[in-house]
């Protein structure tokens, strides 16, 4: 059974840039025909997709974020990262990697990771 | 304002059945699959219906999901305590090349 973590700071100032990996474990990155997505949800609010990648490198960003997202991925470390910029107290959520099937769900979820945005 | 509509809230006696809907468009549910997440307080969310009506090795055959046009329910039978939680849609918008969800509903067991 794969397992995802994420992982990354806490909290980001500002106009600094959100930096969040998903370490995989229990199966290769490299492996299948999944893809692997960030997806964030505001405390008391609904999911928000983020953007995903494929292992072939390519991707696909949520329309509102396109210009301020970057994922990439790591098959040498079988991890997948976030670069969100210029972030502001929007941009305040809880943080969580999922692995998902060609067909569009979900079925692999991390715990999620809490990142606050204030100065 | 979410892609996906959902009832914000619903609720039904132990024992009883639920249903929860969500609506969207060609762009979205009519053309591609849907799948349903369940998400307990302080969790992330479990998948419960991929490929609008397939279950999750694992998923007890209370919960089911069906597909009509550009909308898509989720049902529950023989509701529990434990089945209190948020429901969300999913799926892929062909128009804006982007994973939706629907805003989330709240089941109440009461």
């Amino acid at each position: 059974q794969v397992q995802l973590q994420e992982s990354g700071p806490g909290l980001v100032k500002p106009s600094q840039t959100l930096s969040l990996t998903c370490t995989v474990s229990g199966g290769s990155i490299s492996s299948g025909s999944y893809y692997w997505s960030w997806i964030r949800q505001p405390a008391g609010k609904g999911l928000e997709w983020i953007g995903r990648i494929y292992t072939s490198g390519s991707t696909n960003y949520n329309p509102s974020l396109k210009s301020r997202v970057t994922i990439s991925v790591d098959t040498s470390k079988n991890q997948f990262s976030l670069k969100l910029s210029s972030v502001t107290a929007a941009d305040t959520a809880v943080y969580y990697c999922a692995r998902g099937i060609r067909s569009g769900s979900y079925g692999d979820w991390g715990q999620g990771t809490l990142v606050t945005v204030s100065s | 304002q979410s892609v996906l509509t959902q009832p914000p809230s619903v609720s039904a006696a132990p024992g009883q059945k639920v249903t929860i809907s969500c609506s969207g468009s060609s762009s979205n549910i009519g053309n591609n699959y849907v799948s349903w997440y369940q998400q307990l307080p302080g969790t992330a969310p479990k998948l419960l219906i991929y490929d609008n009506n397939k279950r999750p090795s694992g998923i007890p055959d209370r919960f089911s999901g069906s597909k009509s046009g550009t909308s898509a329910t989720l049902g529950i039978t023989g509701l529990q305590t434990g089945d209190e939680a948020d429901y969300y849609c999913g799926t892929w918008d062909s128009s804006l090349s982007a994973r939706v969800f629907g805003g989330g509903t709240k089941l109440t067991v009461l």
